[in-house]
């Protein structure tokens, strides 16, 4: 168990809905990053904060994704009118501020677009 | 952009072979980081390299980070059938905070 939990762990949704995912990071962890896994592939990354601020966005797939931190504890990533392609693993990970990268990992949200 | 290449892509051993994978980046790391994540799980870190040519072993893991600091590799001896999973290499380039993760080498174990 590495602390960091992600919820909901499966999302099942129709083509055109919003969704959005929530992430609860290791609680002395000041960074998070949220990736994209698809079948085969390595996580993508998405988005970083340190603390609440949001340090680098430009890697968010298109404008329908965003993410939150507010107060610089659990963070959300939405994603509006969701496509087909959306459909991946969503990972969630923290870090503690320092030198090191070492990152713990959620389980995921596996989202499912019919 | 930064890119970061593992091969093989997958690997075939009988238990009790030898594995290794390697990573390649296009820019120079300032560290990078090993990851294993087993069918059906998340990413679970192994370890972090920071020094040229250092050389890092957790029981029979075996990592190593290039002089250049643009390449490592990561051997295991005797494989067991636990070590069955994905290996992940990942490294920020260019003194950024963004880690590039390559596509993984998924090693099977036959007993």
């Amino acid at each position: 168990d590495t602390g960091v939990s992600q919820n909901p762990r499966h999302k099942i949704t129709k083509r055109g809905q919003n969704v959005t995912f929530r992430c609860d990071p290791i609680s002395e962890h000041n960074r998070l990053y949220w990736y994209r896994q698809t079948l085969g592939q390595g996580p993508e990354f998405l988005t970083y904060f340190q603390n609440e601020a949001q340090l680098e966005k430009s890697r968010l797939l298109s404008d329908r994704f965003s993410a939150e931190r507010p107060k610089g504890s659990f963070s959300t990533l939405e994603i509006q009118r969701t496509e087909q392609g959306d459909s991946a693993m969503y990972l969630c990970a923290s870090i503690r501020s320092g030198e090191s990268y070492e990152q713990y990992f959620g389980p995921g949200t596996r989202l499912t677009v019919t | 952009g930064q890119q970061v290449m593992q091969i093989p892509q997958y690997q075939h051993v009988q238990e009790g072979e030898d594995f290794t994978t390697y990573c390649n980046s296009s820019t120079t790391l300032s560290n990078i980081q090993w990851y294993k994540q087993r069918p059906g799980g998340h990413p679970v870190f192994l370890i972090q390299l920071v020094k040229s040519g250092e050389v890092k072993k957790q029981k029979r893991l075996t990592f190593q980070f290039g002089e250049a600091k643009k390449n490592s590799s990561l051997h295991i001896t005797a494989t067991q059938t636990t070590d069955v999973g994905t290996y992940f290499c990942a490294g920020p380039g260019g003194g950024s905070y963004i880690p590039t993760f390559g596509r993984g080498t998924s090693l099977i174990v036959h007993p």
